[in-house]
């Protein structure tokens, strides 16, 4: 099955600096990288995602960026506020077999943005 | 609407209790998900519904039980749970087979085993 590594575990940055998130895959067929944003006690939502056909995607201050040859993807947040402040999930999508796909998550990143 | 809906919010239950977690969407989604999450770690797949039917069970204990009796609706039956069993159970859904798109949480059910 799938297998995803995700660095740091933990990463504080201050107000205004850059913040870089790294996911590794094991799995090749993995076709789609979602990062989930969860904040304390509330659901995980979608930030960002990208698919295996692009290298790179952009959303305001989020970025994320895909090496398939090298299976790792990275989450660039820029300009970060307070507000980034949360739990940052990798994720991967691929095939369990049998038509059946899942997500299999790294282990989240704990961005704390000193003001 | 791009809302996953789970009730209740809050469950606590004695471990000889049955209980039930509820979700529904009406995205028309055909994949549906259940989740166990424990504190400061990720969601950890539980089971996945395709086409309303079971397709993944990730060696889950007989305690917990599934069903989908729609393809809007997702259950998850409890019976004699273990204190460490407390977690928050998140159920997500998102479109079925090689499409590749996103999976919408909803906001989860915390469950507390006494």
């Amino acid at each position: 099955g799938e297998n995803v590594e995700q660095h740091p575990s933990t990463l504080s940055v201050q107000e205004g600096d850059s913040a870089v998130i790294k996911c590794t895959y094991s799995d090749s067929a993995s076709n789609y990288f979602p990062w989930y944003k969860q904040e304390l006690g509330k659901r995980p939502q979608l930030i960002i995602d990208i698919r295996s056909n692009v290298g790179e995607k952009k959303d305001q201050r989020i970025a994320v960026t895909l090496n398939k040859t090298a299976k790792h993807f990275s989450l660039h947040i820029t300009e970060t506020q307070p507000e980034d402040s949360a739990v940052y999930f990798c994720a991967a999508r691929g095939n369990s077999g049998a038509g059946s796909y899942q997500l299999t998550f790294g282990k989240g990143t704990k961005l704390s943005v000193i003001p | 609407d791009t809302e996953v809906t789970q009730t209740p919010k809050h469950l606590v239950m004695g471990m000889t209790n049955k209980k039930s977690l509820k979700c529904e969407q009406h995205m028309g989604h055909r994949a549906m998900y259940w989740y166990k999450q424990k504190a400061k770690k990720p969601p950890e797949l539980m089971f996945v519904y395709s086409y309303e039917k079971l397709s993944i069970n990730e060696s889950v204990p007989s305690r917990f039980s599934p069903e989908c009796p729609n393809s809007s609706l997702l259950n998850l039956h409890l019976h004699a749970l273990q204190p460490e069993d407390s977690a928050l159970y998140l159920c997500a859904s998102s479109q079925a087979g090689e499409v590749s798109t996103e999976a919408f949480f909803g906001q989860g059910t915390r469950l507390t085993v006494v």
